[in-house]
């Protein structure tokens, strides 16, 4: 089992603050890293499939970059919504056959 | 937008029963997962499967797990004799190929008593 970490476990925000969360993975072995967004009593929902070193993805206010060398990623919300409260989910695919994923950061984002 | 159907929502099943748990993936899709999450702790790895059979399973996969596919499409988790930690949330997922991200169920929770 490879060892994902989420820093930090949970986090509490005031409407409209940008805050920004880490995903840990080894550096060896990379083939992908994936960010899913997982509210309460839904399904994990995809946010980015990350490849390449330097990477950086961005979907609305959510943005993502990704240092394979040192293994990390970051995740990045701008100016955060009481909707984006959530657990994030960080995943790390080595090959076709498994994606490790993360504890998870659970954000909550006060109104 | 097509999406992955678990079933049933909730099983309630007493210790060293069986449990069935069903997955309809989406239709395109080719690469299969399976997780569970017990409560308070990470998404763990149970087995993945493409073309037919098992690529992957991690040691919690024991031989009191299988998965099939029965009709080809369909997906089925079998827990042979519950414990009582194996109460935890499945998820089935499903991928087009390993560059997509996966598609995951609304899960079933189970609750072994």
């Amino acid at each position: 089992i490879l060892n994902v970490e989420q820093s930090p476990q949970s986090l509490h925000v005031q409407e409209g603050d940008s805050t920004n969360f880490t995903c840990s993975f080894p550096s060896s072995n990379f083939y992908a890293l994936h960010w899913y967004r997982w509210e309460t009593a839904k399904s994990p929902e995809a946010l980015f499939v990350m490849t390449l070193n330097g990477d950086e993805k961005k979907k609305g206010r959510i943005s993502a970059t990704l240092n394979t060398k040192e293994g990390y990623s970051y995740l990045y919300i701008k100016g955060s919504q009481p909707e984006d409260s959530a657990t994030y989910l960080c995943a790390f695919r080595t090959g076709a056959n498994n994606l490790f994923f993360g504890t998870g950061t659970r954000l909550t984002v006060i109104p | 937008e097509p999406e992955v159907t678990q079933t049933p929502s909730h099983q309630v099943t007493q210790m060293g029963q069986e449990v069935i748990l069903r997955c309809v993936p989406i239709s395109n899709h080719l690469y299969f997962y399976w997780y569970r999450q017990i409560l308070g702790q990470k998404v763990e790895f149970l087995v993945s499967f493409y073309n037919n059979e098992i690529s992957e399973k991690s040691e919690i996969f024991d031989d009191q797990f299988s998965v099939e596919r029965p009709d080809g499409s369909n997906f089925t988790l079998k827990i042979r004799s519950t414990k009582l930690e194996d109460s935890a949330m499945y998820f089935c997922a499903g991928a087009r190929d390993v560059e997509s991200p996966l598609h995951f169920g609304n899960g079933t929770r189970l609750t072994v008593t």
